[in-house]
């Protein structure tokens, strides 16, 4: 089974571009989860995608971050404008129905110049 | 507002002897608490979790505690070997584990030869 797939694994952008950020999750998991890491601090949530629905955005930074789930399969995460705050590790993790615990993928390293 | 605290940045401990992690939190709903361990340049793993109704779970050699008047969970894992060297985080939800999850800033296990 492959696992949760993330690319590109690193992007270094210039303040002010846009980038786009991908995960492909498990197949067949409809629970699709964005989590972003800045430096040393704690993992935070970002949202939570049930098929191609927005369950819970309660943790997106603001309007700057725009997230789709179009077919309920991949997901996407783009930051337009990217500001060197959005510099870190983002993280999409996938679930099955119910709690089995999220597996996640390796993320994406993001770095806002 | 930190609701999940990991107060230890790192541990390190000698090669077969028991290691404790720490966590704390301060948000009486949360109902479902997990811990995850990253290796460097990888995802977060699912390693263990527990529901509040319970106050141990146990899988080999990882067995997590909860103290719900305390607020307070610990990992225990005997006896520690050296692929457990990684950064362990504690998460916690409340939503059973299906939502959002809440981590801690993660404690860096050092296990010596």
């Amino acid at each position: 089974e492959a696992g949760v797939t993330q690319f590109p694994s690193h992007s270094v952008i210039e303040k002010g571009q846009t980038v786009t950020l991908r995960c492909d999750p498990i197949s067949g998991h409809d629970n699709l989860y964005w989590y972003r890491r800045v430096m040393g601090k704690e993992i935070k949530f970002l949202l939570h995608f049930v098929k191609e629905s927005k369950q819970d955005e309660s943790g997106m930074p603001n309007n700057r971050f725009l997230a789709e789930r179009t077919g309920g399969t991949y997901s996407t995460l783009k930051v337009q404008p990217a500001e060197l705050e959005d510099s870190g590790v983002y993280f999409c993790a996938s679930s099955q129905g119910g709690f089995y615990g999220y597996t996640f993928g390796s993320g994406t390293r993001l770095t806002v110049v | 507002d930190q609701q999940v605290k990991q107060n230890s940045p790192s541990l390190s401990v000698q090669e077969g002897r028991i290691s404790i992690l720490n966590c704390d939190y301060t948000n009486s709903m949360f109902d479902y608490f997990l811990w995850y361990k990253k290796y460097p340049a990888e995802g977060p793993t699912f390693l263990i979790s527990i529901s509040s109704i319970k106050d141990k779970n146990e899988d080999g050699r990882f067995t997590v505690f909860l103290n719900k008047s305390a607020k307070h969970l610990s990992l225990h894992i005997v006896p520690s070997q050296p692929g457990d060297s990684a950064v362990y985080f504690c998460a916690a939800s409340e939503g059973g584990g299906a939502d959002g999850l809440t981590f801690g800033k993660g404690t860096h296990l050092i296990i010596q030869p």
